[in-house]
C-alpha cells in the first residue's frame, strides 16, 4: 500500500465549477501538508501549506486537513480554464537533519476545466 | 532573479551507459532535494543536500545512483549503468532553511526526462 493515495484522474469540469481534489495517507507521522500545481513538462509549484488539521483559504483555493481521518482535500471555486493542470498533494512529517522537509507525495490528479 | 535550472532537459542513452544530470538551485538556498517521477507516479525522494553533505540519502534505489553537491551550489546526478527502469523524469528542489520556521517551500525546476533505451 502507498503511503499516500490520490485518484489520477483526469477530472474534467466546466468552466465555474467547484473542484474537489482528494488524498488519503496511512502514515499518522505526517504534520505538514502541501497542495503542488504541475503544468505539462514543469516542475510542480507550491499552491498551499498546511500544518496540522484545519483549514486555510488563499484567494479561490480552500486546503483542508483532517488527521483523525487521514484525508486531505483541495477544493477551487470558480475554476478556470487556466487552472488545468495535474494537482499534487505532499506531505512531511517534520524536519530533516539540518532543517530540510523531505516530501512525500501523491500520484497527482489531472484537471481539465472545459470553457 | 532565477529560478531552479536543470540540464540537459531531454537525455536519451543506451542502456548500460552512464548520465549526469546537473541542477543549478536558487542563489542562497542551502537545501537541495533531488526527486524521481515516474510515469504515472507521483514525486519519489532521492536525497537531501544540506551545503555539500548529504544527511539523508534514503531514497537512493541503488548504488547505481550517486550525488554530489559542491559547497551550496551545483548539484549533479549521476546515474551509472543506466536500465530501462530508471526513465524518468528527474526534478531537483531548492530551498532556504529558516530555523524559525518548520517548513521551508521547496522550488521546483523543470526537470530533465531521461530515456533509457
Amino acid at each position: 500500500q502507498k503511503e499516500v493515495e490520490q485518484d489520477p484522474g483526469p477530472l474534467s469540469v466546466p468552466e465555474g465549477a467547484i473542484v474537489s481534489l482528494n488524498c488519503t495517507y496511512s502514515n499518522s507521522a505526517f504534520q505538514y501538508f502541501m497542495w503542488y500545481r504541475q503544468y505539462s513538462r514543469k516542475g510542480p509549484e507550491l499552491l498551499m501549506y498546511t500544518y496540522s488539521s484545519g483549514n486555510k483559504e488563499d484567494g479561490r483555493f480552500t486546503a483542508q486537513v483532517d488527521k483523525s481521518s487521514k484525508y486531505i482535500s483541495l477544493f477551487i471555486r470558480d475554476s478556470q480554464p487556466s487552472d488545468s493542470a495535474t494537482y499534487l498533494c505532499a506531505m512531511s512529517e517534520g524536519v530533516l537533519t539540518g532543517g530540510g522537509n523531505k516530501l512525500t507525495f501523491g500520484t497527482g490528479t489531472q484537471l481539465k476545466v472545459e470553457l | 532573479g532565477a529560478g531552479v535550472s536543470q540540464s540537459p532537459s531531454n537525455k536519451v542513452t543506451e542502456k548500460g551507459k552512464d548520465v549526469e544530470l546537473r541542477c543549478d538551485p536558487i542563489s542562497g538556498h542551502t537545501a537541495l532535494y533531488w526527486y524521481r517521477q515516474r510515469l504515472g507516479q507521483g514525486l519519489e525522494f532521492l536525497i537531501y543536500f544540506q551545503g555539500n553533505s548529504a544527511p539523508d540519502k534514503s531514497g537512493l534505489p541503488s548504488d547505481r545512483f550517486s550525488a554530489e553537491r559542491t559547497g551550496e551550489s551545483v548539484s549533479t546526478l549521476t546515474i551509472q549503468r543506466t536500465q530501462q527502469e530508471d526513465s524518468a523524469v528527474y526534478l531537483c528542489a531548492s530551498s532556504l532553511v529558516l530555523v524559525s520556521k518548520l517548513y521551508n517551500e521547496q522550488f521546483f525546476g523543470p526537470g530533465t526526462r531521461l530515456t533509457v533505451l
